[in-house]
């Protein structure tokens, strides 16, 4: 079976910070995908990343980037120089390359609340 | 990106109604959708699978009589709430996978902008 773990519940920083979102995963599978989502108040998810389990490269989006260690099952995420617009639940993921109807299937971690303040 | 609609977006219904929720995908098709649930301040839980033309796939502990699926076409599953009760309040939020991308690439599925229910 599938885990993600998210041990921030919630974090809170002052505009400017760099923050870190923690992000652990558990799979008996050698192919697989991770995600990471932005939840505002409104509730839509907004995709943020998508990575392969063979593709250990780290990436930066502008002010985000990903940190993939599949040594420590870890898929952190960044953001640097945060800012308020950034508040939001953020939700790391796992799809597993199950085949058939499992494709598209995330299992989602606890979710991280993070708050920026002025 | 791929569209998927879901409507309503929100909606309130008296307790021992049923409600229907609906997800679309506009611009591509999609043989299975996914229904979540998420309460309050809380993770994003699997419900079931929509499968196209057959039965749905029910996670353990989703009551399949209560929470009906169905998937008649290739742009379109239905989330039917039955005899809604106040405990059924939530988040429901669908996804929906593209059938006509190949495996390597068919690794995401598209989410719908999510239904508020709630029951009173």
């Amino acid at each position: 079976a599938q885990k993600v773990t998210q041990a921030q519940t919630e974090i809170s920083v002052v505009e400017k910070e760099d923050v870190t979102l923690d992000c652990v995963y558990e799979t008996r599978d050698t192919t697989y995908y991770l995600f990471w989502y932005k939840q505002p108040p409104s509730g839509e998810l907004v995709f943020l990343i998508r990575r392969n389990s063979f593709d250990e490269q780290n990436e930066i989006s502008g002010r985000y980037s990903w940190n993939f260690q599949k040594s420590t099952s870890s898929f952190n995420f960044t953001i640097t120089a945060s800012q308020v617009v950034d508040s939001a639940v953020y939700f790391c993921a796992l799809s597993e390359d199950a085949g058939g109807t499992s494709y598209g299937k995330l299992t989602f971690g606890q979710g991280t609340i993070l708050t920026v303040h002025p | 990106g791929a569209v998927v609609s879901q409507h309503p977006s929100w909606v309130i219904c008296k307790s021992g109604t049923s409600v229907k929720i609906e997800c679309r995908s506009l611009d591509f098709q999609a043989t299975t959708m996914f229904w979540y649930r998420q309460f309050p301040k809380q993770s994003l839980m699997l419900m079931a699978t929509s499968n196209e033309g057959s039965k749905a796939t029910y996670e353990q502990g989703v009551e399949k009589d209560k929470f009906l699926i169905n998937h008649a076409s290739l742009t379109l599953s239905t989330l039917t709430v039955t005899s809604a009760h106040p405990e059924d309040s939530s988040f429901y939020i669908c996804s929906a996978r593209d059938s006509s991308r190949g495996r390597t690439m068919n690794t995401e599925a598209f989410f719908g902008q999510g239904t508020r229910l709630t029951v009173v």
